[in-house]
């Protein structure tokens, strides 16, 4: 099982700062990585799929970039609906898919 | 507009049973991949099953022999059978379309079903 770790597991950051969560995984998984939203009492939301390529109506300030075991989710101005966890998730090859423990981005 | 609503679940005694579905409008279950994903309180996401629009199965080893997802294509849903439950599984189910075999992620949910192991 491929093993997927986030950091940091808490990112406190203001309203229009810049957001960079890390996520490693333990074995190459190239750019089959995708990146989820989820706020409290809501469904998760697909935002990053590919390593990079944004989801259908994600806004323009989260991208994703990174290949192999190096991955990194970029918010580029916080908005206030952004303070969520988000969640890291590999998909290579045949099941089982992992995800990582999350990191939780919090206002400072 | 796509829609993913599950059911069923609820309280049940350790070594009980539980079946939960999930309701799908927008798509045709048939024609896609559909999967379940846990959340245990306190905790991060957990894939749990997927099943194939060929039928294939697969399962986290968590709860290999123990559940089994299916779907009702007449019903346009998808059933996960969980029997001999174990405190561990308390979590909030989520029923999950999967883009494809081989791109194995989320691209729409559900808001969650919730089950709870307790005596």
């Amino acid at each position: 099982e491929i093993v997927m770790t986030q950091s940091p597991a808490t990112l406190s950051a203001s309203p229009g700062e810049r957001a960079t969560l890390s996520c490693r995984a333990n074995q190459s998984i190239s750019s089959n990585l995708a990146w989820y939203q989820h706020l409290p009492g809501q469904a998760p939301r697909l935002l990053i799929y590919g390593a990079s390529t944004r989801a259908t109506d994600i806004p323009a300030r989260f991208s994703g970039s990174g290949s192999g075991t190096e991955f990194t989710l970029t918010i580029s101005s916080l908005q206030s609906e952004d303070f969520a966890v988000y969640y890291c998730q590999q998909y290579n090859n045949r099941p089982p898919w992992t995800f990582g423990q999350g990191t939780k981005v919090d206002i400072k | 507009e796509v829609q993913l609503v599950e059911s069923g679940g609820g309280l049940v005694q350790p070594g009980g049973s539980l079946r939960l579905s999930c309701a799908v409008s927008g798509f045709t279950v048939s024609n896609n991949y559909m999967s379940w994903v846990r959340q245990a309180p306190g905790k991060g996401l957990e894939w749990v099953s997927v099943i194939y629009s060929g039928g294939g199965t697969y399962y986290a080893d968590s709860v290999k022999g123990r559940f089994t997802i299916s779907r009702h294509n007449s019903k346009n849903t998808v059933d996960l059978q969980m029997n001999s439950l174990r405190a561990e599984d308390t979590a909030l189910y989520y029923c999950a379309r999967t883009r494809s075999p081989l791109s194995g992620f989320f691209d729409f949910w559900g808001q969650g079903a919730l089950v709870t192991v307790s005596s």
